[in-house]
């Protein structure tokens, strides 16, 4: 059974640092990783999707990266803002078209 | 392109009634996949729609059932409703594979009492 894990739970920065999100997971046969941001009482924003074959995306101040063998995927958020106060979460899909989430990282950046 | 919608985006019910939700995908997505997400357990897989069939079912009892219509728009039931079934529930669609970006709609946030 697959299950993905990430550290840390919480987060807390001033505003401007550089910040990097990891995700762990147990299963390696994925079809994909996909990390999203919830903010409160919201649904889920897409931000990025890395396919099983790419090591990494990047979008605007975004880049994610993903070790299959290894089981790991790292979200490193560049120059962060106090917009970007969300939870992160990750997710990875395997074969039955379903995602599996990790409990996600509460990130607040102070002003 | 419009987003996924989900309707209604709050309900208060007792326990023992029923609810249905409803969710329209982007248009031209024909995926359509559920999730129920609580602060115990996390997000997790209700069950999964492409064409009018449900291609995969979490780990939930059969009182969570769902459906999708020609049109692609789905909808879940979810009967004799339990405390534990207060939660927000998140529709998401995707390309026809099931398998590219998921985009979630806002959800519907299901009180029991």
């Amino acid at each position: 059974k697959q299950e993905v894990t990430q550290i840390p739970a919480a987060l807390s920065v001033p505003e401007g640092e550089n910040l990097v999100l990891n995700c762990s997971f147990t299963d390696s046969a994925i079809y994909n990783l996909q990390w999203f941001r919830q903010d409160p009482g919201k649904g889920l924003t897409s931000l990025l999707l890395i396919q099983s074959s790419q090591r990494e995306q990047t979008s605007g101040r975004l880049n994610a990266s993903l070790d299959k063998s290894s089981g790991r995927s790292t979200l490193y958020i560049a120059a962060s803002q106090p917009g970007d106060s969300a939870t992160y979460l990750c997710a990875v899909m395997a074969s039955a078209r379903q995602l599996t989430f990790g409990s996600g990282t509460q990130l607040t950046v102070l002003p | 392109k419009a987003g996924v919608t989900q309707t209604p985006r709050y309900l208060i019910k007792t326990r023992g009634q029923q609810v249905t939700l409803s969710c329209s995908p982007i248009s031209g997505h024909r995926s359509v996949s559920w999730y129920q997400q609580t602060p115990g357990q996390g997000l997790q897989f209700l069950f999964e729609y492409f064409s009018e069939t449900q291609r995969n079912k979490g780990n939930f009892p059969g009182r969570f059932s769902g459906r999708q219509f020609s049109n692609s728009r789905s909808e879940m039931n979810v009967s004799t409703l339990e405390l534990g079934d207060s939660a927000l529930y998140l529709c998401a669609s995707s390309g026809p594979r099931g398998l590219d970006t998921q985009y979630f709609g806002p959800g519907t946030r299901l009180t029991v009492l």
